[in-house]
């Protein structure tokens, strides 16, 4: 299994671009998270998903949509890039409510908007 | 509020004991974990304890649960430098559906030779 990926590693946007941020995993997890991590502040929640078709916002929703068409895959966009929005951005997903509820986390994608 | 509080930055040699310690404010958390994040990398679970334990010993690891007082900490007997990393200290979310965890700010540790 290659657990949860995270497409692209790097990016760098000109302030106002759009992108997509691409996170899958093959462990047949219910639920999805976006995260973003910048220096003194932990991780913060941004989306996250209790299953295909559902989305919900998390605690700091503003500036960015998500999508979960497919269990497998969880998108994180922005539609108009902010200098704010530099970070490094997690992704996660959890099998279920039940038991340890281990979160397993992708990689990252390092973001820098100009 | 739900809110995860931990020191920033601890700094040990080689061979001593490192100690992070943590607040949490949810008394119903079931369990309370440590993430490590290494340098460049997405956080992997370190260790975690169940709330009706007072302590739980894995290895090098201890984590000791305070919950009277809502504190967690975690000590790595003979830190080496392959223990440089950032730890977080996470709970359960009060939402219950949510399954989100809510994380410390992380304390970085650096390990001097």
């Amino acid at each position: 299994n290659a657990g949860v990926t995270q497409t692209p590693k790097f990016r760098v946007l000109k302030t106002g671009q759009s992108m997509t941020l691409l996170c899958a995993q093959d462990m047949n997890h219910e639920y999805m998270y976006w995260y973003r991590q910048d220096p003194g502040m932990g991780l913060r929640l941004i989306h996250y998903s209790v299953g295909e078709g559902t989305t919900a916002k998390g605690e700091v929703p503003d500036g960015y949509n998500v999508s979960r068409l497919k269990k497998q895959n969880f998108l994180l966009g922005l539609e108009s890039a902010a200098p704010s929005q530099t970070s490094v951005y997690f992704c996660a997903s959890l099998l279920g409510l039940a038991g340890l509820n281990e979160q397993f986390f992708g990689p990252g994608t390092r973001l820098t908007v100009l | 509020g739900e809110d995860v509080e931990q020191s920033l930055f601890l700094s040990v040699r080689e061979g001593d004991s490192s100690v992070i310690n943590c607040t949490y404010t949810d008394s119903s958390s079931t369990y309370l974990y440590w993430y490590k994040q290494e340098p460049g990398a997405g956080l992997q679970l370190l260790t975690y304890i169940f709330s009706n334990m007072d302590m739980k010993q894995d290895q090098r690891l201890t984590v000791l649960l305070n919950k009277k007082d809502k504190h967690l900490s975690l000590r790595i007997a003979d830190t080496q430098t392959g223990d440089s990393a950032i730890y977080f200290c996470a709970e359960r979310g009060h939402g219950g559906s949510q399954g989100n965890l809510i994380f410390g700010k992380g304390t970085k540790l650096s390990v001097k030779p």
